[in-house]
């Protein structure tokens, strides 16, 4: 199994409907991520969670809320999705190694497309 | 945000070595200088980082001018699987939390 799943791979909704894009790790990891992708753009940071109880706003949160579930589980949901709204969407996760340094690890990506 | 500055493209020949160049003029001292990669449009895949001295791991080797103000990621036996994009990352501090942010990268083409 993946170290980080999205659910679902692959989404097409309506304008105006809510949607929840869903992620689980077993990295064991506090700390979870939400990003977004538009084409040949790199990546935006929508929230970031580093416990269950702190969850916080990136730089794109506009139309996006989230839900930490549990360590393992971060959601994301676009209340009232809009067109504008279609892009590549990813989950990481990271954890503070010693010296200050990390990576993410990254989910395989959720493809939403608004009609 | 320090920023950085990478080629738009480059071309490899399977089997020879590819050196991919980042310009990062304002990092700051404690910044790391972090590698991705995203082979057509999965997840990135973290490859290396470095704060000052060079890095070397299975994937990669990374330099960094003693400046810091520029690094190069070399792949050294680059095969068809390494087509991809690779994106150069200053770490900074956002918030209360460290950010990284993706730039458009070097789409790398590894030709047989």
């Amino acid at each position: 199994d993946a170290d980080v799943t999205q659910t679902p791979r692959n989404r097409i909704t309506k304008t105006g409907k809510r949607i929840m894009l869903e992620c689980s790790q077993t990295k064991g990891h506090d700390r979870m991520y939400w990003y977004r992708q538009d084409p040949g753009l790199g990546l935006r940071l929508i929230y970031y969670s580093f416990d269950v109880k702190d969850i916080n706003k990136g730089e794109i949160s506009d139309g996006y809320s989230v839900s930490r579930q549990a360590q393992a589980k971060f959601s994301l949901s676009l209340e009232s999705a809009i067109p504008n709204q279609t892009a590549l969407y990813f989950c990481a996760t990271s954890d503070p190694g010693t010296g200050g340094s990390y990576g993410y690890t990254f989910g395989s990506g959720t493809r939403l497309t608004v009609v | 945000d320090a920023k950085t500055t990478q080629p738009t493209s480059m071309d490899c020949a399977e089997g020879r070595a590819a050196n991919l160049p980042c310009n990062h003029s304002t990092i700051s001292g404690n910044e790391y200088v972090y590698w991705y990669r995203q082979i057509h449009s999965q997840g990135p895949q973290y490859i290396i980082h470095g704060l000052k001295n060079n890095e070397t791991n299975e994937m990669a080797s990374l330099i960094i001018t003693e400046d810091r103000k520029s690094s190069t990621l070399i792949l050294p036996h680059a095969t068809l699987r390494d087509t991809a994009v690779y994106y150069c990352i200053v770490r900074v501090a956002f918030s209360n939390d460290y950010k990284l942010s993706f730039g458009a990268g070097t789409t790398v083409t590894v030709r047989a």
